[in-house]
């Protein structure tokens, strides 16, 4: 069974333009987390979708957003870029919303801001 | 604010050489304590998902323990593959069932 799918792998972008990151699940899974992981935060959580919908976001700025679709691949774009959002970005699968389903994690994209 | 403190930071160990790594949380009414492993370059790995004070799992070299205010990562005989960051990680109160990772434990094992 392929795992998560993250695309790109690696991203080099500029102060204040934009970025579209990709996730695609493991098929079968319905619900879909980002992360953001950095050498000083660790993990922090960005948002949760689930049946297209939104269903928990962390506390990020509105300039992150993101977006499920029907099959469950999900986007996250993050506009007006910083520095600070140099980081690795990870998207997480689970069969369902349950702690019973655990999150099943890509390998994440390596986005550079300068 | 509900926080996952990990120690310690780093860990270096010889092949063989077994130790505990530490999870503390200040989460009350626990609803599970996950933990991941998480090699370079790549993305966590589920581990282990404990639901209640006394629970124990165990794979190859790892049992992860969990009382009421910590889970305990033990490595026994551990060897050179077992060198990676290993995190946890719990849901917060208030029902929410995103997850709050510690920070990691990075675990080096000489030959």
């Amino acid at each position: 069974k392929a795992g998560v799918t993250q695309t790109p792998r690696y991203l080099i972008k500029t102060r204040g333009q934009q970025v579209t990151l990709s996730c695609s699940p493991i098929s079968g899974h319905r619900s879909v987390s980002w992360y953001q992981q950095t050498p000083g935060q660790g993990l922090q959580f960005l948002f949760e979708y689930f049946s297209e919908t939104q269903r928990n976001k962390g506390n990020f700025p509105g300039r992150f957003s993101g977006r499920q679709f029907s099959n469950s691949r999900s986007e996250m774009n993050v506009s007006t870029l910083e520095l600070g959002d140099s980081a690795l970005y990870l998207c997480a699968s689970s069969l369902d919303r349950g702690l019973g389903s655990p999150l099943h994690f890509g390998n994440g994209t390596r986005l550079t801001v300068t | 604010e509900d926080q996952v403190t990990q120690s310690p930071e780093a860990l270096r160990l010889q092949e063989g050489e077994s130790s505990s790594l530490n999870c503390s949380y200040t989460v009350s009414g626990l609803r599970g304590l996950f933990w991941y492993r998480q090699d370079p370059g790549k993305g966590p790995e589920f581990l282990f998902t404990l639901y209640s004070a006394g629970e124990e799992k165990e794979k190859e070299r790892l049992k992860a323990t969990l009382t009421k205010k910590e889970s305990f990562l033990h490595i026994t005989a551990p060897k050179p593959e077992d060198s990676a960051t290993y995190l946890c990680a719990a849901p917060p109160q208030g029902g929410s069932e995103k997850l709050v990772f510690g920070k990691g434990t990075k675990l080096t094992v000489n030959p």
